[in-house]
């Protein structure tokens, strides 16, 4: 079946730095992936809406200076977080919509564990 | 807009026994789509089953099945048999078939724990 690969699974980066996390449509493609995050025990929560070749929608209250998307391809998008800061720690998880589908079936990556130091 | 409720925060289900799991919705989208996912610690998300809003039977998967009422406006998931393995965090979510984009809208969730 389709496979939504996300990388790395597991990132602790210093105060300050950036953190770029990767989420791959494995066999087929995907105009439009969704960033969510997930604090601990909690919901998940859409970041921002992923489009190939436009700029990314952003959910209300998402800083898009310090989460920057990019969408290159019909198979990637990443996520980076910028000047990251121990607050930013979180589980972040991307999904992805195949083209073809009708919208039936939503497939998740193996999220990745951001830890700021 | 869209929105999931999941009343139920934890539930306990013996061994073997069968539990449904409560998912209520509100939407104005004429066509939409319910999913249950199921997320272990490890965090990922597990598809487990999905209900159009217009299919007329109500979907099974294995040991799952979704107990759609449309005019209850409810999408509870039923897991038979339970297995020590189904201990997890069950997530009800809905999406707008309307559009393409539009992004699935999560429950609060419900964390199932299975005894022996």
């Amino acid at each position: 079946g389709a496979v939504v690969s996300q990388h790395p699974s597991r990132v602790i980066c210093k105060s300050g730095t950036s953190v770029k996390i990767e989420c791959r449509s494995l066999d087929f493609q995907a105009t439009t992936m969704f960033w969510y995050r997930q604090f601990p025990k909690k919901s998940l929560m859409l970041m921002a809406t992923s489009n190939e070749g436009s700029k990314a929608t952003y959910e209300q209250g998402v800083e898009k200076d310090k989460f920057l998307i990019n969408h290159a391809s019909l198979t990637l998008s990443t996520l980076t977080v910028t000047s990251a800061h121990p607050e930013d720690s979180s589980f972040y998880i991307c999904s992805a919509r195949e083209v073809r589908n009708s919208g039936n079936t939503i497939y998740f990556g193996e999220g990745s564990w951001l830890t700021v130091v | 807009a869209q929105k999931i409720t999941q009343t139920q925060p934890g539930m306990f289900v013996q061994e073997k026994e069968a539990v449904t799991l409560d998912c209520t919705y509100d939407t104005s989208d004429p066509s939409y789509g319910l999913f249950w996912y199921k997320q272990p610690s490890s965090g990922e998300m597990i598809f487990l089953i999905y209900q159009g809003s217009y299919d007329q039977q109500n979907a099974t998967e294995g040991r799952y099945s979704l107990n759609f009422q449309k005019a209850r406006k409810s999408a509870n998931l039923v897991i038979s048999a339970s297995q020590l393995g189904d201990s997890a965090m069950y997530f009800c979510a809905m999406r707008g078939l309307n559009s393409g984009n539009t992004p699935l809208v999560f429950g609060k969730g419900t964390r199932l724990s299975v005894i022996a």
